[in-house]
């Protein structure tokens, strides 16, 4: 079935720096999403691709929906303690179909 | 405008029973999901309903089951609950135009232990 895959599992940076995760799939995805969660707190969409190559910011965050449609990765420039969070990918095949979710990448910023 | 209400948002049972759920979507939201977080299994996704009719489901039992009123809110149920149904059960609604159906507004969750 369809699998989502994230790297890494974990981070743990200063205060200032970028950061990247990515996330793959063995299948393709036709749009890819990133989410966050605080905890307590459900996720909280961030960024939607819906086009292969398409690179999409908000704010110090920037995506990429991956030439293949096998993947997609997330930068954070600047990083402040509140990016502290999971990160999740997020992948849906087509328009109606179910929204399947990546293990997340835990991010852990050090003033 | 409100955003997507759980209830309740803590709970504890004992193996065997059963628990019910209850989701409210935020306002002309007519789609609401449903995913069970668990810390080894991630987000997965249980199963969608949008204009009181299921129109996707998930790999679990058939002990997990859902329904949708008129006005939206939803409820899922889970029966002869076991140890390993402890988890925090999320509920997201979306618009669900062909446009933007993957983008889902969580609630805050419903955290449910199973002792």
């Amino acid at each position: 079935g369809q699998q989502l895959n994230q790297s890494p599992q974990s981070m743990f940076i200063q205060e200032g720096e970028d950061v990247s995760m990515n996330c793959t799939s063995s299948s393709i995805f036709n749009t890819w999403l990133w989410y966050k969660q605080e905890p307590g707190e459900g996720p909280v969409l961030l960024i939607a691709l819906y086009k292969a190559g398409e690179l999409t910011s908000n704010g110090r965050l920037t995506a990429q929906f991956g030439i293949t449609r096998k993947d997609s990765f997330l930068n954070i420039s600047a990083s402040i303690p509140s990016d502290v969070g999971i990160y999740f990918c997020a992948g849906q095949l087509f328009p109606y179909d179910k929204v399947i979710f990546g293990p997340g990448t835990s991010l852990s910023v050090i003033p | 405008k409100a955003g997507v209400t759980q209830t309740p948002r803590y709970l504890i049972k004992t193996r065997g029973q059963q628990v019910t759920l209850s989701c409210s979507p935020i306002s002309g939201h007519r789609s609401v999901s449903w995913y069970q977080q668990t810390p080894g299994q991630g987000l997965q996704f249980l199963f969608e309903y949008f204009s009181e009719t299921q129109r996707n489901k998930g790999n679990f039992p058939g002990r997990f089951s859902g329904r949708q009123f008129s006005n939206s809110r939803s409820e899922m149920n889970v029966s002869t609950l076991e140890l390993g149904d402890s988890a925090l059960y999320l509920c997201a609604s979306s618009h669900r135009t062909v446009a933007n159906t993957g983008e889902l507004f969580f609630g805050e969750g419903s955290r449910l232990t199973v002792l």
